[in-house]
């Protein structure tokens, strides 16, 4: 089945540091990533959607200079956290369309859990 | 108003028992809904997709009720594995758009 890969698992860093997050669609095409970001015990809520090739879309309330995704090819997108600082601090996790003919055609990856000290 | 509202719980159930969860959505424009499964500190893993007609997989039936905007999850004969959180999703469009969760209801089975 479609894959898709996040790195890193987990990570942990000072404030002020930048922390980048990788998302690879391993045996498919994703030309569109959707990156979430989920707080201890709240739901998953969509930061913004990054379309190959294209600027990304950022919902209301998230800095797009603080949070720099890149997609610049159809199996990879990122997501740096820049300038980190304590409230960052959360589940980072990215979603790919996998079968635009099928309903149920997500794929996600597997999280990163940031720690900013 | 959120776009997905769950009971948040806990739910704390024996081995065996049957448990429901409920859900309500405030777009009737959604098109598409799902229920996700999240194990502690782990992504979201489709557990069903939710059709009008109401479905079933196994110990799991799903049903939706579009002129409510309700849906709910049933589970019968209840395991240890089940304990987890449990999302419920929906997309607004027939094509992949993006996903609107709710904020999930977490489910405990004990011996």
């Amino acid at each position: 089945g479609a894959v898709v890969s996040q790195h890193p698992s987990w990570v942990i860093c000072k404030s002020g540091t930048s922390v980048k997050i990788e998302c690879r669609s391993l045996d498919f095409q994703a030309t569109t990533m959707f990156w979430y970001r989920q707080f201890p015990k709240q739901s998953l809520m969509l930061m913004a959607t990054s379309n190959e090739g294209s600027k990304a879309t950022y919902e209301q309330g998230v800095e797009k200079d603080k949070f720099l995704i890149n997609h610049a090819s159809l199996t990879l997108s990122t997501l740096t956290v820049t300038s980190a600082h304590p409230e960052d601090s959360s589940f980072y996790i990215c979603s790919a369309n996998t079968d635009r003919g099928r309903s149920n055609g997500y794929t996600f990856g597997s999280g990163t859990r940031l720690t900013v000290v | 108003r959120k776009e997905v509202e769950q009971d948040p719980g806990p739910f704390n159930v024996p081995e065996g028992a049957t448990v429901a969860f409920n859900c309500t959505y405030s777009n009737s424009a959604s098109q598409s809904f799902f229920w996700y499964r999240q194990d502690c500190r782990k992504e979201p893993k489709l557990l069903m997709s939710v059709y009008s007609s109401g479905n079933e997989d196994g110990r799991f039936t799903a049903q939706l009720n579009r002129a409510s905007q309700y849906i709910s999850l049933l589970i019968r004969d209840s395991k240890l594995s089940d304990s987890a959180t449990y999302l419920c999703v929906v997309s607004r469009g027939s094509t992949l758009g993006r996903l609107y969760f709710g904020r999930g209801t977490q489910l405990t089975v004990w011996p």
